[in-house]
């Protein structure tokens, strides 16, 4: 059963402590991405993975870092999160680029207090 | 900068009724546009692509795509209560970018 996860599902934080998403993926997928989903704002891509050690900034990346060590798992980092992250976070996969479909992940909720 | 704009912000049908959502993009580079559903407390599920001019129908669900006016599409027929969702539009452009639109806020009254 094909499927992308994410840990944890739900998350509070204090501002400026240190966030650490996790994604994984079983496909095999070379194509990772990091959105946050806010309220009236849709999906804003933050990061794009191409493969392993492969990362690009997307539209708003600032405050964020992601890691990918192996094909099958995209971390996102928040050092010293702010109160204007808290948001939803999905990770997806996909067997290309842009052009493939993209399978998410069920989200995180981050509260930044 | 690249936008793709969706309208309606929300939409109310009644059930068996016609939804037509609509998605623009502010750029001419665009070479694709995809459509997700996703419930409420849900994560995003593709619904349909379309990258060529004209109309392209999977059951309930019509997309329909104008490249000249940069506009797409979608028209749920016999809408039922479980299409009730956000609709969110993406647009790819040929430099590599995606961009998701606001999203519509359909909801099917029984």
């Amino acid at each position: 059963d094909m499927k992308v996860t994410q840990m944890p599902r739900y998350l509070i934080k204090r501002m400026g402590e240190n966030v650490l998403l996790e994604c994984g993926q079983d496909m095999s997928h070379e194509t990772m991405y990091w959105y946050r989903q806010d309220p009236g704002l849709g999906l804003q891509l933050i990061y794009i993975s191409y493969d392993v050690d492969s990362n690009s900034e997307g539209d708003i990346p600032k405050g964020y870092r992601v890691s990918r060590k192996k094909r099958e798992h995209f971390s996102l980092i928040l050092d010293s999160a702010k109160t204007n992250q808290t948001s939803v976070y999905f990770c997806a996969s996909s067997p290309g680029g842009y052009y493939a479909e993209q399978f998410f992940g069920p989200g995180t909720r981050l509260t930044v207090l | 900068q690249q936008k793709v704009q969706q309208s309606p912000e929300s939409l109310i049908v009644p059930e068996g009724g016609m939804a037509s959502l609509n998605c623009t993009s502010s750029d001419r580079n665009v070479d694709y546009f995809w459509w997700y559903r996703q419930h409420s407390g849900k994560s995003p599920k593709m619904l349909m692509s379309i990258f060529s001019n004209g109309e392209k129908e999977e059951g309930r669900f019509t997309v329909h795509l104008n490249k000249a006016s940069l506009h797409t599409s979608l028209h749920i027929r016999d809408s039922q209560p479980s299409d009730s969702a956000l609709y969110l539009c993406a647009a790819i452009y040929n430099q590599g970018k995606l961009i998701f639109g606001q999203g519509t806020k359909l909801s099917i009254k029984p």
